[in-house]
Formats: structure tokens, C-alpha cells, sequence
């Protein structure tokens, strides 16, 4: 089992809607999590970190973590065209930051 | 501060060949790492470094090498270049304190090697 699982996409969702990126890890102390956006062509971007259980807010995005399912996802609200993007999953287990292999969003406008 | 700087940016190796990415940050950073993303994957974890003299595997070091003899300087070795290494590279940094963090690392802008 890969260490960071995401859903696969590519995912497709109109201008104005809510886009919805999904993670789970397999390793049970992880404590640090984190989104990350990628336009093509550039480095990854921190958009959203998140460290308890439930959910945080920031602006147009929400993290939530659920531990005890090792699940964490992302929603994006009001999606814009220039959020069209890679999205990647990170998790810091130890020392390392593991990411997953991303979830590629477009948004129509 | 000049942040994280990867040269070359772009780069065509021949099969067989040998090369090395240089990555520096001037931010006096202890941990540093290498990463590699193939079209349409994530980032895999290729070597990272906690200090000068400290280098540890990552999740695909098969094909590479490093070395940190200085803070500031984390390069990375391709030895016998094969098709299969083509991808990007990003070099990235964490601040002290912030070990571990992805809050606060910092990427270069990555280097694009083809391997023909």
C-alpha cells in the first residue's frame, strides 16, 4: 500500500462549484498534513496545513483530518478557473515529507 | 536571501552519461532535500540530508548519489544516465526549528532532465 493514497482524478467541476480532493495515509503517526498546489511547469505551493482532528478554514478552501481514518481532504468552494491545478497530498511522518501523487483539477469556466 | 537555486534548469543527457544538479539555499537551512516528479505524479523522495556530513535514502535512490559537505550545498550525482531518470528534480529546504515542517519548506524551481 502506497504511504499516500489520493484520489486519482483528472476531477472536472463548473466555475462557482465546490471541488472536493480526497487523501488517506497508512501510517498512523503522522501528525503534520498538508495541501499543496502545482501549476504546470512550477513548484508546489502550500495552500492549506492542518494538525487536529475536524476542519480548518481558510478563505475559499476547508482541510479536514480524521486520524482514526487516516483521511484528509480538501474542499475548495466557489471554484475558480485559476484553480486549475495539480493538488498533492503531504503528510510528514518523520523526518520526510511524503506526498502523494496529486489530483489534477480543472475548472470550467 | 537568493532562497533555494537548482542549475541547470534544463538539461538533455545522453544514455550512460553523468551529471550533476547543484542545489544551494542561503538560508543556512540544516535539512535539505531531492526530489523527483515524473508527468502526472507526485514527488518521490530521492535523498535528503538533516546537516553537512549527513545524507539518508529516500524512496527511489537506486541511480543516484549525494553528498552535503557544506550547509549551504546539497548536490545531486546521476551516474550512467538512463531514460528512466527523465523527470524533474526539485531540491527543498527546511529552516531550523521547522524540521520536518512542510509548512515552511522551501523549493527550488526545479530542473528538467531528458535522458535520450
Amino acid at each position: 500500500q502506497k504511504e499516500v493514497e489520493q484520489n486519482s482524478g483528472p476531477l472536472s467541476v463548473p466555475e462557482g462549484a465546490i471541488a472536493s480532493l480526497n487523501c488517506t495515509y497508512s501510517d498512523r503517526v503522522s501528525q503534520s498534513f498538508f495541501w499543496y498546489r502545482q501549476y504546470s511547469g512550477k513548484s508546489p505551493e502550500l495552500i492549506m496545513s492542518i494538525y487536529s482532528n475536524g476542519d480548518k478554514e481558510d478563505g475559499r478552501f476547508t482541510a479536514q483530518l480524521n486520524k482514526a481514518s487516516q483521511y484528509v481532504s480538501l474542499l475548495i468552494r466557489d471554484s475558480q478557473p485559476s484553480d486549475s491545478a495539480t493538488y498533492l497530498c503531504a503528510v510528514r511522518p518523520a523526518r520526510q515529507l511524503t506526498f502523494g501523487s496529486g489530483t489534477q483539477l480543472t475548472v470550467l469556466p | 536571501n537568493a532562497g533555494v537555486t537548482q542549475t541547470p534548469k534544463f538539461r538533455i543527457l545522453k544514455i550512460g552519461q553523468s551529471m550533476t544538479l547543484q542545489c544551494t539555499q542561503d538560508m543556512n537551512h540544516n535539512y535539505m532535500y531531492w526530489y523527483r516528479q515524473d508527468p502526472g505524479m507526485g514527488l518521490k523522495l530521492i535523498y535528503y540530508s538533516v546537516g553537512a556530513g549527513i545524507t539518508d535514502k529516500g524512496e527511489v535512490p537506486n541511480g543516484y548519489n549525494v553528498s552535503r559537505s557544506t550547509t549551504e550545498d546539497f548536490p545531486l550525482r546521476l551516474e550512467l544516465a538512463a531514460p528512466s531518470q527523465t523527470s524533474v528534480y526539485f531540491c527543498a529546504s527546511i529552516p531550523p526549528g521547522a524540521e520536518g515542517s512542510g509548512n515552511t519548506i522551501y523549493f527550488g524551481e526545479g530542473s528538467w532532465l531528458t535522458v535520450v
